[in-house]
């Protein structure tokens, strides 16, 4: 049983880009949260997605967006990247009952030059 | 909203010495807590989790917390600790919906 995996795993981009991550949910599982690790701190929430929908968001501007498929994968998209979104990006997938637990993936290092 | 503070940025441990990593939350609502852990360059790892029931909970790789209400603490423990368990730590707390509020992390440095 796959658990959730993520691509890229490693990107480099410059400033004024944009970028899409994707992530595909542990088998079971219809719940994917996306989080922003930054070096040397704590996962950040972004966003949720739920039946396709965003259902809860973090304190990240618009510049960061995402999408749900049918099958439950997502993606994650910052749009005018800047240096500070140089960071670990990780998905996590649960099912959506409150004390259910969260899966993560391996994450994709994104650096901003 | 929840808020999350690990006391500790970075732990020096022997190895088989015991070793507490201390996490303190706030919230205005029960939540649930959670204690993960990063190996380098790895994702999260789920060690345990607190949902409701007995206050002492044990988890993967001999480690255990400790829930304290009237605190708001969740301390996590392990008697004797190996060379493998150099990692970040992370507390976690989770109220409505999916969110996790992390921690700063602790980083557990074992010395031989």
């Amino acid at each position: 049983d796959a658990g959730v995996t993520q691509s890229p795993t490693h990107l480099i981009k410059t400033r004024g880009q944009q970028v899409t991550l994707r992530c595909s949910p542990k088998s079971g599982h219809d719940t994917v949260s996306w989080y922003q690790q930054a070096l040397g701190q704590g996962p950040q929430f972004i966003f949720q997605y739920y039946e396709e929908e965003e259902r809860q968001r973090g304190n990240f501007p618009d510049r960061f967006s995402g999408h749900q498929f049918p099958n439950y994968s997502s993606e994650l998209n910052v749009n005018a990247l800047l240096l500070g979104d140089s960071a670990l990006y990780l998905c996590a997938s649960s099912r959506r009952r409150p004390g259910n637990t969260i899966y993560f993936g391996e994450g994709s290092w994104l650096t901003v030059v | 909203a929840q808020s999350v503070t690990q006391l500790d940025s970075q732990v020096p441990v022997f190895e088989e010495a015991p070793v507490e990593l201390r996490c303190n939350y706030s919230s205005s609502v029960s939540v649930y807590l959670f204690w993960y852990v990063q190996y380098p360059n790895q994702g999260l790892q789920l060690l345990l989790k607190y949902l409701s029931g007995s206050t002492l909970v044990k988890g993967i790789n001999g480690f255990e917390a400790e829930f304290n209400k009237s605190q708001t603490s969740f301390h996590l423990r392990k008697p004797s600790v190996h060379i493998s368990d150099t990692a970040e730590y992370f507390c976690a707390v989770r109220a409505a919906g999916n969110k996790l509020t992390f921690g700063g992390g602790t980083r557990v440095l074992v010395k031989p």
